[in-house]
């Protein structure tokens, strides 16, 4: 089982301003799954990082897997109220979860 | 149906009985998985199945739980004699194949009293 990391835990943030969350582990992973969740439903897919070093982009998101494929990052530009959720990573080996990380944009 | 299918969405139980848990996954997802999700916590891996293969069991909390999956269709998730620590969202998800994506149902919300 490879284990994950998540944080900060809870992170409260006004609109408009910039965060970063993180996922890591003492293990490489073969690919990591960024998802979230809002209340009430199941986690939903965000993004899929496959090689070290990779970056990827959704609108204000963006996803960095590290060079050695044992973290990633998701960094959030501007952020909404409509962003306000629960940030979990995976490990697609074995799809554990970590903690996650709960956000919450305040208007 | 188009997604992940669980029922009930609410259940509420006495202590000391037997619970079953439902999940329809989508059609030709070959993979299954359930977790539970403690109030205001993250996802904790219970069990995935793949295909024929022999499920992957190591994240059952007890030997009160056990779950079933028939083929690559329907799983049941059977909680016997609940504890009140028992009380979660308990989440499905299946996906194409290993390693692929997983696609979530809105969960069975178990409360026990």
């Amino acid at each position: 089982t490879q284990l994950l990391e998540q944080s900060p835990q809870f992170l409260s943030i006004q609109e408009g301003e910039n965060l970063t969350v993180y996922c890591n582990s003492s293990s490489v992973f073969s690919s990591l799954q960024w998802y979230r969740q809002e209340p009430g439903e199941g986690p939903v897919l965000l993004v899929t990082v496959v090689t070290g070093g990779e970056v990827k982009k959704l609108k204000r998101l963006t996803f960095q897997f590290g060079d050695a494929r044992k973290d990633s990052s998701l960094h959030i530009t501007a952020a909404q109220p409509g962003d306000t959720g629960l940030y979990l990573c995976a490990g697609a080996y074995d799809m554990r979860f970590g903690a996650g990380t709960r956000l919450t944009v305040k208007p | 149906g188009a997604g992940v299918s669980q029922s009930p969405s609410n259940k509420v139980t006495e202590k000391g009985k037997d619970v079953e848990l439902r999940c329809d996954p989508i059609s030709g997802h070959t993979a299954l998985y359930w977790y539970r999700q403690r109030l205001g916590q993250g996802l904790e891996f219970l069990i995935y199945f793949q295909g024929n293969s022999a499920p992957d069991k190591s994240g059952l909390p007890s030997d009160r739980f056990s779950a079933e999956r028939t083929g690559e269709s329907v799983s049941t998730l059977t909680i016997q004699r609940t504890q009140q620590e028992d009380s979660a969202v308990y989440l499905c998800a299946s996906s194409a194949k290993r390693y692929s994506p997983l696609h979530f149902g809105n969960g069975t919300r178990l409360t026990v009293t």
